[in-house]
Order: structure tokens, then sequence, then C-alpha cells
């Protein structure tokens, strides 16, 4: 099926560092979608975005959170600065108008 | 609360048996999807449903809107089955939004 990729897998920041997670979503997809899943506890919601603006975003997307895509490279999403708190595996997810959702294998962030 | 409740949370099943797997919703819920977790994370999609039924192999998934709830079913469940089975869904209030239930982990047993 179409594969959203994310890089890096894997992600170790000290407290109060910037992190930018990349995502690459399927070619044509319009609508993008950041997730957090904390170990052994659900998906939340963070954030969705289309035509180059935050549609909706959670409770959970704190100031601190930023996502852009610019020029149709990758969708960021950057967290600056980084808290204990933040440390969970981020999804990323693409679909076009009212479809499935795909998701990419997740980054794991750590902050120590 | 919980927008989307799965049940169980857990289950063990013996190769080559049956189960169901459960979610109701207390939102007004348009879509849904089922995803299945492995032991390494990655999501893959099984299903997308509006209201009604859709089977793959032997999977098959029912969604009924009005009564606000999905189901799961495995037929012949085999090993590689196993992993974390999540439901979630688009309410009407905020499409392009899955709430996601907090998954049943499936453990297939020979």
């Amino acid at each position: 099926g179409p594969k959203v990729l994310q890089i890096p897998s894997h992600q170790i920041i000290d407290m109060g560092q910037m992190v930018t997670l990349n995502c690459d979503p399927v070619s044509n997809h319009l609508y993008f979608y950041w997730y957090k899943q904390i170990l052994g506890q659900q998906m939340e919601f963070l954030v969705n975005f289309y035509n180059g603006k935050v549609m909706e975003k959670s409770k959970l997307f704190k100031d601190q959170f930023s996502v852009e895509r610019p020029d149709g490279s990758y969708f960021t999403l950057k967290i600056q600065p980084t808290a204990l708190e933040d440390s969970a595996v981020y999804f990323c997810a693409s679909s076009s108008v009212q479809d499935t959702q795909y998701f990419g294998p997740g980054t794991r962030l750590l902050v120590l | 609360g919980d927008k989307v409740k799965q049940s169980p949370s857990a289950l063990s099943l013996q190769e080559g048996t049956n189960s169901a797997l459960r979610c109701n919703f207390s939102i007004a819920a348009t879509t849904v999807q089922w995803f299945l977790q492995n032991p390494r994370g990655s999501l893959m999609n099984l299903f997308y449903l509006v209201p009604g039924t859709k089977e793959n192999g032997r999977l098959k998934s029912a969604f009924d809107s009005k009564e606000s709830y999905s189901t799961l079913h495995i037929r012949d469940a085999q090993l590689e089955d196993s992993g974390t089975y999540f439901c979630a869904a688009e309410a009407i209030s905020n499409y392009n939004v899955l709430y996601f239930g907090s998954g049943t982990k499936l453990t297939v047993e020979p």
C-alpha cells in the first residue's frame, strides 16, 4: 500500500534542545497529520495540516510545537524547547480528501 | 471520558479459532479505521469503513453508525495475527481527526 516515511527512526536529545521530526507523505496526498503515542498507551491526535495551514490542533499541541511543509518537501514537526514529557513515539500520517489515513513507522523520541 | 472505548484490552487465542474485537463510540462517528500495530510499532491499515461491512481474507469488519459501534472479526487465527489492534473514528464535528481506542493486545498461541 501507500508508504509514509519518517526520518529519523530514533532520536535522543537533552531537555531544552530543539528537535525536528521529518515526514515524507504519500506523494499525491493533501492532508498531513501528527499523532503522539506514549509507550503502551493509545495514539493521540496532535495536529492536521492542509494547504499550508494548521486546520486543527489538540491541547497536546503545545506552544513549543510547530509544523510546516515548505515547498512540498518534508512535512516537519519541530519542538523547541523540548521537555521530558515530550518523550514518545511520533507518528506522521497523510491522506487524500476524506479517505484513509496512512501512517509512517514513527520516530521514537527520548528527551533526557 | 474516552471517545472510543475498545474491548477487550487483551486477548489470547489458540491458532485456528475465531474472535471479535469491539469499539463503542461516544462521538457521532462517520468513518472508522482499524489498524494492526506490530511489535516494532508500525501501523498497518486493515480497514477504512463508512457505515456497513467489509471483508478481507480472514478479517471482517462492520461499522454501525446509528448504534455507534464497530467490530473486527478474526477467523481462523494465525500466529502472525498477533499484535495490538486499534480502532479509530472520525467524528462529524472533526473531519480529519482520528480518535483512537486504547487497543486490544492479541496473542495467538500454537
